[in-house]
């Protein structure tokens, strides 16, 4: 399956303090998903992208897909304690059926 | 609307035994995965399927077994319990390649 690598792998802020974890691959992707965990809980999707250079927006969290399609960013500005969980982005690219996710970000946002 | 329902939520087994995690969809889905997450490994494929009939493996399949009979389940057989195989397991469905998926609430497995 396609591997995506995902940094960092752990990240703590301040409430009120911006976050971004980024999504790497070697090769070409054809779409992003990111989903959110909470501790204890399982994965909710997001948000998709497939256009390179993509940009989409919900509340505070933004979403890139970079423009050769081999990277993609989430950044949430000005962090509040209920962002707090792990984030993964993952991508179904290629001729495999498969949705491949990455190792995922673990944010603590401290109060 | 249900979504995607596992069945049991939490599983102590020994070491040989076997038995099956259940999963259910009532959103009329095609694809549906299972996925076991470990710490600090994120989610790994183990078996996934694309249609009733139909299911294919993905990154860790040894020790699992799926199978496909109608759209809406999905079970995931384990045949020789290990210790190796203590993790949460999540049952996944989607409307097609490349959408979002939605998962289960999980199954917590401890072999020992």
């Amino acid at each position: 399956g396609q591997q995506v690598m995902q940094i960092p792998q752990y990240q703590h802020v301040q409430e009120g303090e911006d976050f971004t974890t980024y999504c790497n691959s070697s090769t070409t992707l054809s779409n992003i998903q990111w989903y959110k965990q909470r501790p204890g809980g399982h994965p909710v999707f997001l948000i998709q992208l497939v256009k390179s250079g993509e940009v989409k927006k919900q509340k505070r969290l933004t979403f890139q897909f970079g423009e050769a399609k081999k990277n993609s960013s989430l950044h949430i500005t000005a962090t509040q304690t209920t962002d707090v969980g792990t984030y993964f982005c993952s991508s179904s690219s290629g001729s495999a059926r498969q949705l491949t996710f990455g190792s995922g970000t673990q944010l603590t946002v401290l109060p | 609307n249900a979504g995607v329902t596992q069945t049991p939520k939490f599983q102590v087994l020994k070491t040989g035994q076997s038995m099956t995690l259940q999963c259910a969809q009532d959103m009329n889905h095609e694809y549906m995965s299972w996925y076991r997450q470990d710490p600090g490994m994120g989610l790994r494929l183990i078996h996934y399927s694309v249609g009733a009939g139909i299911t294919d493996q993905g990154e860790v399949p040894n020790g699992y077994n799926v199978s496909r009979s109608t759209t809406e389940d999905f079970p995931l057989r384990l045949l020789s319990a290990a210790p190796s195989q203590t993790s949460v397991y999540f049952c996944a469905s989607s409307q097609g390649f490349a959408r979002g998926y939605t998962f289960g609430s999980g199954t917590r497995l401890t072999v020992v």
